[in-house]
Parts: C-alpha cells; sequence; structure tokens
C-alpha cells in the first residue's frame, strides 16, 4: 500500500527554467509534508516543508504547494540550476504516529546548462 | 554543529554473518529514526528512538534485526544471520525536541552488501 505517490521518475528541465515536481498521498491523517533532495552515496538532504494547515510555502528559489482536497503537493524550483541535479524526494508525516516518514519514491531531476 | 554521523559508511558481507551499525545524531535531537533504502525506492521506515526508548517498530524488522540507543545517546542497528535481501542503504535520521512537527535530519548513510 504506496500512501505516497511521485508518478514522475524522471525530469528534465534547462538550466534557468522552472522545475515542477508532483507527488499524491492517500492518507488524509497526514499532517506535515517535507521535500529531501539526495546525491548519489550521500543521504537526504532536507529541502522546504509544509504543514497541513497552509496551501503555500516559500524558501529562496523552493516553494512548496500543497492542495489537501486533493491530496497532492508539489514543488517548485525557479530558477532551475545544474546543482539542482539529484533525485527529489516527497515525504509526509502523522505526529500521533511519531513522525515517522512515510516516502515516495522519487523524481530523478536532471538540469541541462 | 556537527551533522549525523554514521559508520562504517559501507559494509561487504557474507550471508550469515552479522553487522553491527553505529548512528551519531545531532546533539540534544531526543529523536533518533532508521531507515532502509533499496535501489530505486524510497527510504522506509524501520524503527525509531525518543530518547532510550524505542516506541515503534515496523513489520520490516524481522526478528533479525535488533536496535539499541543506551543512554538516548548514539544507536546502533545490527542484523543477524544476514541474507542477501538485506542488501540496502541503512539510513539514520535525527529530529529535535520541541513542537510539532519536528524535520528529520539524515546521516550518509551505510551501504550494505550481502554476498
Amino acid at each position: 500500500d504506496q500512501q505516497v505517490k511521485q508518478n514522475s521518475p524522471s525530469l528534465s528541465v534547462q538550466e534557468g527554467r522552472i522545475s515542477i515536481l508532483n507527488c499524491d498521498y492517500t492518507n488524509s491523517m497526514f499532517d506535515y509534508f517535507l521535500w529531501y533532495k539526495k546525491y548519489p552515496a550521500e543521504g537526504p538532504t532536507f529541502l522546504i516543508s509544509i504543514s497541513s494547515i497552509k496551501d503555500k510555502n516559500e524558501d529562496g528559489r523552493f516553494t512548496v504547494f500543497l492542495n489537501k482536497s486533493a491530496k497532492h503537493l508539489s514543488l517548485h524550483i525557479v530558477p532551475s540550476q545544474p546543482g539542482d541535479s539529484a533525485v527529489y524526494f516527497c515525504a509526509a508525516s502523522r505526529a500521533a504516529a511519531g513522525n515517522k516518514l512515510t516516502f515516495g519514491g522519487g523524481t530523478r531531476v536532471l538540469v541541462k546548462p | 554543529d556537527t551533522g549525523v554521523s554514521q559508520n562504517p559508511r559501507h559494509k561487504i558481507t557474507k550471508r550469515g554473518q552479522n553487522v553491527t551499525f553505529r548512528c551519531d545524531p545531532i546533539s540534544e535531537h531526543n529523536r533518533l529514526y532508521w531507515y532502509r533504502q533499496t535501489l530505486g525506492q524510497g527510504p522506509e521506515f524501520l524503527t525509531y528512538f525518543q530518547n532510550e526508548a524505542q516506541l515503534e517498530k515496523s513489520r520490516l524488522l524481522s526478528d533479525r534485526f535488533s536496535a539499541e540507543r543506551p543512554k538516548g545517546s548514539f544507536s546502533t542497528l545490527e542484523i543477524q544471520r544476514t541474507e542477501q535481501g538485506d542488501s540496502a542503504m541503512y539510513l539514520c535520521a535525527s529530529s529535535p525536541p520541541g513542537g510539532v512537527p519536528w524535520t528529520q535530519y539524515f546521516g550518509p548513510g551505510t551501504r550494505l552488501l550481502v554476498l
């Protein structure tokens, strides 16, 4: 039972353009959502998060949007840079369940110079 | 402020051997989580501690797996009688005390290969 899904395994974008990564979830009890970036042979690096009581959170080039009715969140990266090339994971958690993270399968992003 | 550290970074072992991994969380982080990641998949939750208490274990954690966090500081994850299916990246994360929600910060992982 995959509670968090990232349906696009890969994304290619030109440097300077916008990258949009999507994530869907099924468990309406999730109350916190996070995006992590992962380079090969390294652990995930926290990027940005959003509480279920909000619909948007922005941090520099990164913006996360949450649509609770659609159980959908997205990560926008503007402008995309070659150093953004990595695998991006969305994750969801519930405070009442110890905040353990449930991850999607990841989206590999390639930013072309 | 040092991040989460994990040792060893790589481990190759033969099937049937026991292995132990260590995780040192960020200081003052009272929650510590273990995850496992296989190729092409997202990390999957294994277990977590609040201070020295192990509060939850995933069904993925068979009887061959045991985790400890003595004195609420570092944690160890031991796998007994390893199997080839145990080959994966084992990730540790920690999060600080405080109000909801908590962000988890990950270590570099230990990559295990069982031959």
